[in-house]
């Protein structure tokens, strides 16, 4: 069974620019969640989306946003980027009625 | 709000057993798990224990869990170079919300 795949591996964009991201979840899983891994800050929640919904975002601004397809992909879409952006993004999906998110390798942004 | 703590740093030698702790503050919390972070890659799921248990074993790898002190610990037996990496304690209160992570505690294996 295929894990969670992310896209690009690695993006390189320059301040001002807009960056997408996308995740494909574990067939079968409905809940795709992003976070952010950032130097020194750890892992901090973004966005949760479930069954095309967004069902909760985390403490991040407006120009933080995605959504998902009705195939349970995701998109994470980043405006006007700054440089504290640079960051590793990590896409997680969960099977409903389960309780464990799996990770994919990550997408590493960078803001020059 | 709620927060996970961990140790940063800890050093073992090879064929010892290691032991990773992790505190938390959400009394509520009801799901915890442990994930493993190698150099460069994504986060894999090691283990995760509910809190209506105090203990669970998988092969090589124990979780304790004492609730009264918001305590979790990750026990790896016979520690091994592969296991060197950044070992993560998060927690949920209702198992399909967010995690909340600690800052992760990073294991080098000494040969």
């Amino acid at each position: 069974e295929a894990g969670v795949t992310q896209s690009p591996t690695h993006l390189i964009k320059t301040r001002g620019q807009q960056a997408t991201l996308r995740c494909s979840p574990i067939s079968g899983h409905t809940s795709v969640y992003w976070y952010q891994q950032a130097l020194g800050l750890g892992l901090q929640f973004l966005l949760w989306y479930d069954e095309g919904e967004e069902r909760n975002r985390g403490n991040f601004p407006p120009r933080f946003s995605g959504r998902q397809f009705p195939n349970y992909s995701s998109e994470l879409n980043v405006n006007a980027l700054e440089l504290e952006d640079s960051a590793l993004y990590l896409c997680a999906s969960r099977p409903q009625g389960f309780y464990e998110q799996y990770f994919g390798p990550g997408t590493r942004l960078t803001v020059t | 709000g709620e927060d996970v703590e961990q140790s940063l740093f800890l050093s073992v030698r090879e064929g010892d057993s290691s032991v990773i702790n992790c505190t938390y503050t959400d009394s509520s919390s009801t799901y915890l798990y442990w994930y493993k972070q190698e150099p460069g890659a994504g986060l894999q799921l090691l283990t995760y224990i509910f809190s209506n248990m105090d203990m669970k074993q998988d092969q090589r790898l124990t979780v304790l869990l004492n609730k009264k002190d918001k305590h979790l610990s990750l026990r790896i037996a016979d520690t091994q170079t592969g296991d060197s990496a950044i070992y993560f304690c998060a927690e949920t209160d209702s198992g399909n919300t967010p995690l909340v992570f600690g800052k992760g505690t990073r294991l080098s294996v000494i040969a």
